[in-house]
Order: structure tokens, then sequence, then C-alpha cells
């Protein structure tokens, strides 16, 4: 069980806006930035955020993330049916002294 | 950018030792962290450690030390994920990546190798 936590998953039509919701603790979202990644179905994760709310070069603005208190969200908007995946957010833990990763939501796009 | 190329699929019997390999290019290989993450089947990902290749600084998950050894031969631009006895359990996928943040202190990996499936079946 992840000291991050995610919902399992969500969904939602093609063209519209889903929120990814990730809580955790001050000792890790709420004294560290937090990553979000993306893992299509049978390859490696992409990073899609990272420092709570900056995109990657090539990473569309269809993806926001942001960060309050000891929760992060990442945003997705026009979702396309090619944004099925599994999404993870990440952060440090300064109690554990290890990075931790959020048990990660399903996204399906129907 | 980097690109990094792992090993390919290892089978192996509960017992055995065992070492992977994660290769960089591109970027100057010793100059960013390179962490290990592992994905068990159906699972999420786990974050297992760090390794500064410039002067081999290793840091652990507290859940993965003395379970594991990261290593690195800077010479060749290459990280390893080690075992000195594979469990059943150690079946995964393991996942080298680059990480970039200001800090060792920082998840932001920005660059992933392709995965090793690891399967340990008598």
């Amino acid at each position: 069980q992840s000291v991050l936590t995610q919902p399992p998953s969500v969904s939602t039509a093609p063209g519209q806006k889903v929120t990814i919701s990730c809580s955790g603790s001050g000792s890790n979202i709420g004294s560290n930035y937090v990553s979000w990644y993306q893992q299509l179905p049978g390859t490696a994760p992409k990073l899609l955020i990272y420092d709570n709310n900056k995109r990657p070069s090539g990473i569309p603005d269809r993806f926001s993330g942001s960060k309050s208190g000891t929760s992060a969200t990442l945003g997705i908007t026009g979702l396309q049916t090619g944004d099925e995946a599994d999404y993870y957010c990440a952060t440090w833990d300064s109690s554990l002294r290890g990075g931790v990763f959020g048990g990660g939501t399903k996204l399906s796009v129907l | 950018e980097v690109q990094l190329v792992q090993s390919g699929a290892e089978v192996k019997q509960p017992g055995e030792s065992l070492k992977i390999s994660c290769k960089g290019s591109g970027d100057t290989f010793t100059d960013y962290w390179i962490g290990w993450v592992r994905q068990m089947p159906g699972k999420g990902l786990e974050w297992m450690g760090l390794i500064y290749p410039r002067d081999s600084d290793t840091r652990y998950s507290p859940s993965f030390e003395g379970q594991v050894i990261i290593s690195v031969d800077k010479s060749i631009s290459t990280a390893y994920l080690q075992w000195r006895r594979v469990k059943a359990s150690d079946t995964s996928i393991y996942y080298c990546a680059r990480q970039v943040g200001n800090s060792w202190t920082e998840v932001h990996f920005d660059s992933w190798g392709q995965g090793t499936l690891v399967t340990v079946s008598s």
C-alpha cells in the first residue's frame, strides 16, 4: 500500500476533461516537489509533469499539474483515446528517506 | 537527451545470482543520478534507489536496502542492478531512469529504459 493515495480508476468521454488526485502527507507532498508519469500499456513510464506544474518539452499543454498542501492533481483536457493509460504521481518522502510513487490511476476514455 | 538501453529478459531459478544492466548514450552519463524502479506483475511503480555515476554514491529505499546492489561502471556508461540470490517474489519488470531534479531527494525521472523482465521460477 503506497503512502501516496490515488483513485484506482477514472473514466470519461473523448473531448472531456479529467482530474486525477494524489493525496499524501507533510513528509512527502507537503514538503517536496511532485512529478507525474504516464504509462501506456506495455511501455515504460513517461514524464508528464515535474516540479508540481512544469511540463517537459514535447508534452502538450492539455496536461497540467498543481499542488496544494499535501495533495497534488493532474489535469488532462481534450481527452483522446490515446490518453488511455496508467498515471502515477511521485515525490520524495523525508521520513521514509526514499522516493515514493502513488498506486496509479487507470484512465479509460470511453 | 540521454538514451537508456537495458539488458534483455532473464529467467532464473530461486537462489541464483543475477545482474541486469542499463547503458546510457547521448548526454554525459556521469552528470545525473540513475535510478531503478520495480514494477511487479500487474502492479504499480516502486522506487528502489539511485546511483551517481561520477562517484558511485548510492542511495537505497529502506524497502530494498540489503536486498539488491546498485553499481555503475562509468567507463562504459552502464549502471547495474544485482541480486546475490533471487527469490520468486523478485519476478518483476525493472526500469532504469535518469534523475534530473536539482537534488537527489527529488523524484524527477526524465528518461527511462525500456525495462527488463525478470522471471524467477523453479
